[in-house]
């Protein structure tokens, strides 16, 4: 059973592009987390999806920031303009439907230049 | 609201030595408390939680953890520490409150060295 797939593993992009990472849950889970970890610092919750729908947004910045879960395929965060202070590890994390441990994936590391 | 506090920004120890990451929660209802590793540029790995039952709860690569109702806390340990468990560690709780949706909050993380 693979764990927790996001790629890429590293994302390099300029202020103004868009930057996209992506999150494969494991087998068998419905719902996933999306975290920020700057540097020295811990873990901000960010946004919970269950299949094509947001349960809970309360940490996802209100401008350029959006996820989603559709019924198909990996979970989507979505950056628009990204700016320098962007730059972070993005964490994400799945479980399955009645579970309450989260697994997570090896992370996407933005830089913004 | 829930919270959770590791209260150690740094811990060391000697190899060889006993281990504790302290964590301390707050939450309304009825705690799930679980414990995080995570080795530098990687992922956070599960190690153990507590759910219900004894409050001595083993885990992965030797850790343990001991929930304390009554001091609301629930550090982790080892009997003795080995260079590779230097890492960072997570403290998480989730509050049981009877609602549909109970989310997960994780502490500000521990840092561990384990001195050869």
């Amino acid at each position: 059973n693979a764990g927790v797939m996001q790629n890429p593993r590293h994302l390099v992009r300029r202020r103004g592009q868009e930057a996209r990472l992506r999150c494969s849950p494991m087998k068998g889970h419905s719902h996933v987390y999306w975290y920020r970890q700057l540097p020295e610092e811990g873990l901000k919750f960010m946004v919970y999806l269950q299949k094509e729908n947001i349960i809970d947004e309360s940490g996802m910045p209100k401008e350029r920031f959006s996820a989603e879960f559709p019924k198909e395929g990996p979970s989507i965060l979505r950056i628009q303009q990204v700016v320098r202070g962007d730059s972070a590890a993005y964490f994400c994390a799945s479980s399955p439907p009645a579970g309450d441990t989260q697994y997570f994936g090896p992370g996407t590391r933005l830089t913004v230049l | 609201a829930q919270s959770v506090a590791q209260p150690e920004d740094q811990v060391n120890v000697a190899e060889g030595n006993p281990l504790t990451v302290k964590c301390t929660y707050s939450v309304s209802g009825n705690p799930y408390l679980f414990w995080y590793v995570q080795y530098p540029n990687r992922g956070l790995q599960f190690l153990l939680k507590y759910i219900t039952g004894d409050n001595l709860v083993k885990g992965s690569y030797g850790f343990e953890a001991e929930f304390n109702k009554s001091q609301t806390s629930f550090h982790l340990k080892k009997p003795s520490a080995l260079v590779s468990d230097s890492a960072l560690y997570f403290c998480a709780v989730r509050d049981i409150g009877g609602t549909s949706y109970d989310k997960v909050i994780f502490g500000p993380g521990t840092s561990l060295s384990v001195i050869p």
